[in-house]
């Protein structure tokens, strides 16, 4: 069965740092790849879509990077803040005609500062 | 953007009831919304998905009989727990999405649900 995983739990940096979040996924060949962020006891809002034939996506201080070989994405903040501090998800996904997504237990980012 | 409103965001029940949540797209029609739980510290787990004007898809594992939907229009679902138990405690969220399948989801702000 598809598998997603995204291999740090938390990540601590210092603000003005980059920080970069992992998603890994088994089994499975996506046709795209979603990243989200969560606060605290609300739900997920959605930063970046990044599709099978895109290499790399960028918005603002955020760039999604999708390698189809390793099955892995990458999520980059540039120039970190505090205010980035959040859990940041990763999406894809699993088959069915309504677009079903599987998300990955997701990073805990801190930025100090 | 697109907004989707949850309500209650917080509802304490005691053990054996049955608490209903609302989840309405605001401002776009949504043919479909889904129902997700979270435990601490784990990821979104999809409950079901909610067709309007016809029968939830429900995901393995999840009764249909305990976990009740409802999408009686196009921006109006619910999900109703019934006769609820302590390990129904949990926190339930919705989304919908206001274009096509590969487009993003718009999360409600979830509910919190704590059975005593």
């Amino acid at each position: 069965s598809q598998k997603i995983e995204q291999n740090s739990e938390a990540l601590n940096i210092q603000e003005g740092k980059t920080a970069t979040l992992t998603c890994n996924y088994t089994n499975y060949s996506p046709a795209y790849l979603q990243w989200y962020r969560q606060d605290p006891g609300r739900g997920p809002v959605f930063l970046l879509l990044i599709r099978e034939n895109e290499k790399e996506k960028r918005k603002e201080r955020l760039k999604v990077t999708f390698d189809t070989t390793l099955k892995q994405s990458l999520f980059h903040i540039t120039a970190s803040q505090p205010a980035d501090s959040a859990t940041y998800l990763c999406a894809l996904p699993y088959g069915g005609s309504q677009g079903n997504l599987i998300f990955g237990k997701g990073t805990k980012l801190s930025v100090k500062p | 953007g697109a907004v989707v409103s949850q309500h209650p965001s917080r509802v304490i029940c005691k053990s054996g009831t049955s608490v209903k949540i609302e989840c309405r797209s605001l401002d776009f029609q949504a043919t479909t919304m889904f129902w997700y739980r979270q435990f601490p510290k784990q990821s979104l787990m999809l409950m079901a998905t909610s067709n309007e004007g016809s029968k939830a898809t429900y995901e393995q594992g999840v009764e249909k009989d305990k976990f009740l939907i409802n999408h009686a229009s196009l921006t109006l679902s619910t999900l109703t727990v019934t006769s609820a138990h302590p390990e129904d405690s949990s926190f339930y969220i919705c989304s919908a999405r206001d274009q096509g399948t590969s487009s993003p989801l718009h999360f409600g702000n979830g509910t919190r649900l704590t059975v005593t």
